[in-house]
């Protein structure tokens, strides 16, 4: 079965600060999504990623996919209070309607 | 903005008993899934469902569960006769394109606490 590796499993870092969070598969990836969840809450989708090598951002979080389509790095730039929270990957084992698996999640904490 | 709603948000049931988890997807989407989240633990997978039957769900998914699509708008999740560990997170999620190409959109969960 698939597995997703997240690193760290926790962040701890100062307001202002950049901050990155990997998530490797033993075996290629058709999909990699990117969610956060706070405590006890649900999941919010932050990004999608298909392609070898694709880059997105949304505000300052950038997400990327590497070329063997088995790692993928989520960056925040200048970290927030807002950002604290779990972030979670998931992954698409192919195209069809499979669900996805995620990995245990990485657990941010900003402070101020 | 469209959202995809579960409830109750909170269940406190005795072991043994009857739970029905309730979701509400997204109008126009055709596939549904059921995750749960034990505390502290991985999202983990239990169903899909399309064109009113399951098309996938994983070891945890035993016969003590169920799922239905009753009428056109509602999606459950039934667990016949909870165990202690059924205490979880339960999320529901729906998407609306047929491959893993479009957002997969979650419910803010019901927790379920068995004692």
């Amino acid at each position: 079965s698939q597995e997703l590796e997240q690193s760290p499993q926790s962040l701890i870092v100062q307001e202002g600060k950049n901050l990155t969070i990997n998530c490797t598969s033993s075996k290629t990836l058709y999909g990699l999504y990117w969610y956060k969840q706070k405590y006890g809450e649900g999941l919010i989708f932050l990004m999608m990623l298909q392609k070898g090598g694709e880059e997105k951002s949304h505000e300052k979080i950038t997400a990327k996919l590497d070329e063997k389509k088995q790692q993928s790095s989520l960056h925040i730039t200048a970290s927030q209070p807002s950002h604290a929270g779990i972030y979670l990957c998931g992954a698409a084992k192919n195209s069809g309607n499979t669900p996805l698996v995620f990995g245990k999640g990485t657990r941010l904490s900003v402070i101020a | 903005e469209p959202e995809v709603t579960q409830t109750p948000s909170h269940q406190v049931t005795q072991m043994g008993q009857e739970v029905i988890l309730r979701c509400v997807p997204i109008s126009n989407h055709l596939y549904f899934y059921w995750y749960r989240q034990i505390l502290g633990q991985k999202v983990e997978f239990l169903v899909s469902f399309y064109n009113n039957e399951i098309s996938e769900k994983s070891e945890i998914f035993d016969d003590q569960f169920s799922v239905e699509r009753p009428d056109g708008s509602n999606f459950t999740l039934k667990i016949r006769s909870t165990k202690l560990e059924d205490s979880a997170m339960y999320f529901c999620a729906s998407r609306g394109t047929a491959a893993n190409t479009g957002e997969l959109f979650f419910g803010e969960g019901s927790r379920l606490t068995v004692l």
